[in-house]
């Protein structure tokens, strides 16, 4: 692995399913973020973890829930997934100089 | 108000031509700066850090004026693959994790 992967690339869902997204870096970043990004809004976080064991709210929590075991792994959990959730997520590092390095995205459709 | 904004454009550029485009920030407190580059809804890729004293990377030219509280990009000789929509990235925290503030992108159109 060489940076950020995410899965799945993309998914449709049914509402009221449940959903988790991958993500896993390989650069030993301690902080990771995850964001949606939908047209004309720009990215915005969702939840975000400083490092391993930690994890914290962004500006659009609701609805998700995140957990941090491990360094390299952040996973996005959707419990009950709704349409407005549809929407392309990307989970992101960054390193010491607080420059951000993202994943390839997956793109949810929720119906 | 956004605490980053950016003309969306597009800005339709002729190849070769120059384009410059700018990124308002409304938090003063602002550590960092960054330009990211965006394709077809692709993951955002870093361009350019954006350093106090400007900088410049190839045909690429970024400048921070803090006192007004914005970052501009300028793009020299503009080639058809510079099409693409341009991030204005804030970074709040100097430590190794960030509280990033994203623009939603200035889209350009580079045409033959």
């Amino acid at each position: 692995i060489a940076g950020i992967t995410q899965a799945p690339t993309s998914q449709i869902l049914a509402a009221g399913r449940r959903m988790t997204l991958r993500c896993t870096q390989d650069m030993r970043h301690n902080a990771m973020y995850w964001y949606r990004q939908d047209l004309g809004l720009g990215l915005r976080l969702i939840h975000y973890s400083n490092t391993a064991g930690t994890t914290g709210k962004g500006e659009v929590p609701d609805g998700y829930s995140v957990s941090r075991a491990n360094t390299d792994d952040f996973p996005l959990t959707l419990a009950s997934a709704v349409p407005s959730q549809t929407s392309v997520y990307f989970c992101a590092s960054s390193d010491r100089t607080g420059t951000e390095f993202f994943g390839p995205g997956t793109r949810l459709t929720v119906l | 108000r956004k605490e980053v904004e950016q003309d969306p454009g597009p800005f339709n550029v002729p190849e070769g031509a120059t384009v410059a485009f700018n990124c308002t920030y409304s938090n003063s407190a602002s550590q960092s700066f960054f330009w990211y580059r965006q394709d077809c809804r692709k993951e955002p890729k870093l361009l350019m850090s954006v350093y106090s004293s400007g900088n410049e990377d190839g045909r690429f030219t970024a400048q921070l004026n803090r006192a007004s509280q914005y970052i501009s990009l300028l793009i020299r000789d503009s080639k058809l693959s510079d099409s693409a929509t341009y991030l204005c990235v804030v970074n709040m925290r100097t430590d190794s994790w960030g509280k990033f503030q994203f623009g939603a992108g200035t889209q350009v159109v580079v045409t033959p």
